[in-house]
């Protein structure tokens, strides 16, 4: 059975950079079937997708996060991870990786989330 | 950026009866060359991560009831819980996978009267 995991840092200060990983296990990050990414979620509050990765890297980014976020993955390790930079408080929020099923047809090619890992909270506060 | 605008944001309905929710796109997600619809329906209890329940506007993920439904295309969907059990109050959340930016509604809240 597929699970994600979130680790990290649970406090942050403003101005630093968030850094997450999420291990994968009960099978391979190297697959062709899917893209694995980042969603958060600020207390409260809806749902907002950061950006996915592909495991040979290919990358897809939300426009208004784009200059601060990067996506990386390490497929010996079966983990991808998340860097945010210049934090501020609008930051705080549950962070959750997820896999999202990968189909060609249309635009993009990153569709639904089918497994999502418990989420870790990011506190950014001084 | 497709907005996404989910309607009511909270209802609360009584045991057995029907709860519907209203999903709109601020732009069709209908991909016309395989006429799919690219939107999910999540569900999220408190603490919990979402889950997914519905794909491709309409087709249930699995080990979800048969009493959760989806519908609707182009711009328009509804999630229909057609006999509410109690395990079903939750957070309800509607995404399109059409395009990046993938957005989110901004959730509607189901609780049991």
């Amino acid at each position: 059975q597929l699970q994600l995991q979130e680790s990290g840092p649970g406090l942050v200060k403003p101005s630093e950079t968030l850094s997450l990983t999420c291990t994968v296990s009960g099978g391979s990050i190297s697959t062709t079937t899917y893209y694995w990414g980042w969603i958060r979620q600020p207390p409260g509050k809806g749902l907002e997708w950061i950006g996915s990765i592909y495991y040979r890297g290919t990358t897809y980014y939300n426009p208004s996060l784009k200059s601060r976020v990067t996506i990386s993955v390490d497929t010996s390790k079966n983990q991808f991870s998340l860097k945010l930079s210049s934090v501020t408080a609008a930051d705080t929020a549950v962070y959750y990786c997820a896999r999202h099923v990968q189909y060609a047809a249309g635009p993009g090619g990153i569709r639904y989330s089918d497994n999502w890992g418990q989420g870790a909270l990011v506190t950014v506060s001084p | 950026d497709i907005v996404m605008t989910q309607s009511p944001d909270s209802l609360a309905v009584s045991l057995g009866e029907r709860a519907t929710i209203n999903c709109r796109s601020s732009q069709s997600v209908l991909y016309s060359s395989n006429n799919q619809n690219y939107l999910a329906w999540y569900q999220q209890k408190p603490g919990q991560p979402p889950k997914l329940l519905i794909y491709w506007a309409s087709t249930r993920e699995s080990g979800v009831p048969d009493r959760l439904s989806g519908s609707g295309s182009e711009t328009d969907f509804t999630l229909t819980i057609s006999s509410l059990q109690a395990e079903d109050a939750a957070v309800y959340y509607c995404q399109q996978y059409y395009t990046t930016p993938y957005t989110f509604g901004q959730g509607t809240k189901l609780e049991i009267k």
